[in-house]
């Protein structure tokens, strides 16, 4: 079954507001990472946050992984109309295998 | 300069033909993936190969056969398309081992159309 899952699967905020989405997981992993794919484009790597970090920052982007409870966080600053995509978290798996969640598709309103 | 490159952009075609996508990495990166991304914006991998080699096959029809010539490219066939094969595929493209954790770079996509 489906790994991740994002939460919401929609989000429309005003620009400058912050942003976040949520992803739950089923299984052990290695890392959670999360990726932005634009309109029409291919995925884009943002941040990776091994299984045994809290917290990461990179940016305006914020990520927080709760092992306990499957579930990690993305939190975009001060949005910006640029910031406007859908957000994929990603669970690492062994080596090789990253399992995609549906996404959150955020809309940044000028 | 393009990292991940495929061609195909864009792919119409009627049911029951054969096509193929594209796909090769400027990285140096030594593993390869196929997705497919549905209507819905859902991502599945199909394939992936180290090294010319298979080592992810998911659950796909046996009508999609990858092929790897070398490490910088994997190619995507598919036989006898069907409505269903309507899709975006993802190409990409990662280095292994420890510190690399996987990341994974993609190429834009090839959308496809079957009539």
């Amino acid at each position: 079954s489906q790994q991740g899952e994002e939460d919401p699967q929609a989000l429309s905020i005003q620009e400058g507001e912050n942003a976040t989405m949520n992803c739950s997981y089923k299984t052990s992993i290695n890392n959670l990472q999360w990726y932005r794919q634009n309109s029409g484009r291919g995925l884009v790597h943002l941040i990776l946050i091994r299984s045994n970090e809290r917290e990461k920052h990179s940016g305006r982007l914020r990520v927080t992984l709760d092992t306990s409870k499957k579930s990690s966080s993305l939190l975009i600053t001060a949005s910006r109309a640029a910031d406007t995509a859908s957000y994929f978290c990603a669970t690492g798996q062994g080596a090789q295998k990253l399992v995609f969640g549906q996404g959150t598709r955020l809309t940044i309103n000028p | 300069d393009t990292a991940v490159s495929q061609t195909p952009k864009y792919l119409v075609t009627q049911m029951g033909n054969d096509k193929s996508i594209k796909c090769e990495q400027n990285l140096g990166h030594d593993t390869m993936y196929w997705y497919k991304q549905d209507s819905k914006k859902f991502l599945k991998i199909m394939f992936s190969y180290n090294n010319k080699e298979l080592i992810i096959n998911e659950t796909v029809p046996n009508r999609f056969s990858p092929k790897s010539p070398d490490k910088a490219h994997l190619n995507l066939h598919i036989n006898s398309l069907e409505l269903g094969d309507s899709a975006v595929y993802f190409c990409a493209s990662s280095q292994q081992g420890q510190l690399a954790k996987n990341i994974q770079y993609f190429g834009a996509g090839t959308r496809l159309s079957v009539l």
